[in-house]
């Protein structure tokens, strides 16, 4: 089974500066996707990015960007100049095949994120 | 507007009260899914479904029921809550098993005192 792994547990940041939030993988597949999510305070779910395991360029959405290791298992979540509006949960993910061609999303702890003005 | 509903959004309840609650999509997706939220643990998923009156067990199926009577709708059933079901649930749906595109609902924080 895949298994996901954030090791920061909360990050502290100054507004405009980037901020990098860790993640690692473990899977046997060769074919897989990762996500990262935002989770506001508010407690929605917000899709950020998107990284598939061919895809041979890293991921960028805007002041997202995806730093993907393959052979490292890691797929970092790079925010550039970030805005006190970036204060979140994060959440690294990735797509697991079920039975029957099902899909379901396995997630990690998550990574607190506050950006300090 | 494309949009996955739950409710109630916030439910304070004993335990041993029977308890529902509902997700709603209206994209007209075949997949849908349950999670709960717990500090420390991510996303977990409780139970998910392909299509009408097909559903499965997640990782964290224990103390829940879901049905699937009709494409747009994918309750949560608590049938005896207890205390250790206290959590953020969310409901997702997405076109076809892939959840490559999926969509997550609002979420709905329960407490079970």
């Amino acid at each position: 089974a895949q298994k996901i792994t954030q090791t920061q547990p909360g990050m502290f940041v100054q507004e405009k500066e980037a901020v990098t939030l860790d993640c690692t993988y473990d899977t046997s597949d060769q074919s897989y996707g990762l996500f990262w999510y935002k989770q506001p305070s508010s407690g929605e779910m917000i899709f950020l990015i998107y990284q598939g395991s061919y895809d041979e360029q890293n991921a960028t959405e805007g002041r997202y960007s995806l730093n993907f290791q393959k052979a490292r298992k890691s797929a970092n979540l790079v925010i550039s100049a970030s805005q006190l509006g970036d204060s979140a949960m994060y959440f690294c993910a990735m797509r697991e095949d079920l039975i029957q061609g099902a899909q379901k999303l396995v997630f990690g702890q998550g990574t607190r994120l506050t950006i300090n003005p | 507007e494309a949009q996955v509903t739950q409710n109630p959004r916030y439910l304070i309840t004993v335990t041993g009260k029977k308890l529902t609650v509902t997700c709603s999509q209206n994209m007209n997706h075949e997949y849908m899914s349950w999670y709960r939220q717990d500090p420390g643990l991510g996303l977990r998923q409780i139970y998910y479904s392909m299509n009408v009156e097909v559903t499965d067990k997640g990782d964290v199926p224990e103390g829940y029921k879901v049905s699937r009577k009709e494409k747009r709708n994918f309750p949560l059933i608590l049938e005896s809550p207890s205390p250790n079901q206290t959590s953020l649930y969310f409901c997702a749906s997405s076109l076809g098993a892939s959840v490559d595109e999926q969509y997550f609902g609002p979420g709905t924080r329960l407490t079970v005192t």
